[in-house]
């Protein structure tokens, strides 16, 4: 079964506004990543925090991790046409084994 | 960083047929996965790609459909085999990077089933 839930399934912004997506998980983690996938194509990772973290940044991206809720969010901030993807979180399984969430379709309108 | 080569990057097959999708690294890796994505949904683990032994299968595959190979330390195969409609979709494979918790993915394999 999925680990990882996701919410909003599909968002539309202007450009020059904030997205927010957020994920839920069901079982204790090491750890939760984020991934951006354009076109049905490959993934790309974003970023990854630790369990006993609770936020971390890279450039206009920003993550949040509650774990007593067993839930994350992925803010991007300032979005761009170029933001537009889906975007993934990823929770580890065991021994690399990711689980990926449904995923949130971001649509950034220029 | 991995760059990881997978091709063909997009087949139509006839139902009944197989396809044999391959996956070249950059360097040697010693994790590497094989994931299918069905249409509009999200990332499902098939297998994971052992060097030198049979891969380990997760819940509702089989080797008899999925079989899979890893020569190397670089280079792995997956096989759809006896295709039908429902096995329509993106095989991506991955390969664990440094740390070794986040994933590189190859640009995935687009399979449509006739």
């Amino acid at each position: 079964s999925q680990q990882g839930e996701e919410d909003p399934q599909a968002l539309s912004i202007q450009e020059g506004e904030n997205a927010t997506m957020n994920c839920s998980y069901k079982t204790s983690i090491n750890n939760l990543q984020w991934y951006r996938q354009n076109s049905g194509r490959g993934l790309v990772h974003l970023i990854l925090i630790r369990s006993n973290e609770r936020e971390k940044h890279s450039g206009r991206l920003r993550v949040t991790l509650d774990t007593s809720k067993k839930s994350s969010s992925l803010l991007i901030t300032a979005s761009r046409a170029a933001d537009t993807a889906s975007y993934f979180c990823a929770t580890d399984k065991s021994g690399n084994k990711l689980v990926f969430g449904a995923g949130t379709i971001l649509r950034v309108k220029s | 960083s991995a760059v990881i080569s997978q091709k063909p990057s997009r087949d139509i097959c006839q139902r009944g047929t197989s396809l044999t999708i391959q996956c070249q690294v950059d360097s040697q890796v010693t994790m590497m996965f094989w994931y299918r994505q069905q249409p509009g949904q999200s990332l499902t683990l098939i297998a994971t790609a052992n060097q030198g032994s049979e891969a380990t299968y997760e819940s509702g595959f089989v080797i008899d459909k999925f079989p899979i190979s890893r020569p190397n330390l670089t280079f792995s195969t997956l096989t759809v085999s006896n295709m039908s409609p429902e096995d329509s979709s993106i095989y991506l494979c991955s390969v664990a990077g440094q740390g070794p918790e986040k994933l590189f993915f190859g640009s995935g394999t687009q399979l449509s089933v006739l």
